[in-house]
């Protein structure tokens, strides 16, 4: 499965959009992109997946680039509660591999 | 719909004593997961089941952890003897076929603390 590459930290202001890159330079034909966030103390929650076209859900939207090397994870309107570390994993046949992700600090 | 369920959330237990860990995945889920979580990292795959048979336990350490999920819901982890780098947050997910492979719901997970 293909490597990511995420920034080790965020900050987003409430109210604002949050956006969430990934690098995924390797990913081949047949690997999705998926989306999962843990809020301390909790076990990690799906958040939404791709292949290649863009996705939207409840809880945000995911825009993958044409040559599918990267990605960013779009929280429309961020919360305190979307205070977490956001892992983006690639992952085609094989197991889920979880990252270090990025933290992300939503602030007043 | 109830999620996964873990219990106890914290157990703290000195080195080469046991401990078991257990969990009720979400109704009619066939693929159950443990997950090792050590402190500042992402969590990591022990072993995956698919009802009551094992598909992965690659990096589950056999010479001191084990688990089992008899009647294909329910399923127990147990360590025996715990050592110090046991220290961690085990998770147990659990995911259901009808759905994307790896659309994995999670519980809250088991802190344990090895002195």
């Amino acid at each position: 499965d293909a490597k990511t590459t995420q920034p080790t930290s965020m900050d987003c202001a409430e109210g604002r959009a949050a956006n969430l890159p990934c690098n995924h330079s390797t990913i081949s034909g047949n690997e999705y992109v998926y989306w999962y966030r843990q809020i301390h103390s909790q076990g990690p929650q799906y958040i939404i997946h791709g292949l290649k076209n863009n996705e939207t859900n409840e809880m945000a939207s995911l825009i993958i680039t044409e040559d599918r090397k990267s990605s960013t994870l779009i929280l429309p309107h961020a919360t305190l509660r979307d205070t977490a570390v956001y892992y983006c994993i690639v992952i085609g046949w094989g197991k889920l591999q979880f990252g270090a992700g990025t933290q992300v600090v939503v602030t007043p | 719909e109830a999620g996964v369920a873990q219990s106890p959330r914290y157990k703290i237990i000195e080195k080469r004593q046991s401990v078991a860990f257990w969990c009720n995945p979400i109704s009619g889920h066939a693929t159950l997961y443990w997950y090792q979580q050590i402190l500042g990292q992402g969590p990591k795959l022990l072993i995956q089941f698919q009802n009551n048979g094992v598909v992965d336990d690659s990096q589950l350490p056999k010479d001191r952890f084990s688990a089992e999920r008899l009647k294909g819901v329910d399923s127990t982890l147990k360590i025996q003897p715990a050592k110090l780098e046991d220290s961690a947050v085990y998770l147990c997910a659990s995911s259901s076929y009808r759905a994307a492979k790896n659309i994995q719901y999670f519980g809250a997970g088991t802190r344990l603390s090895v002195l």
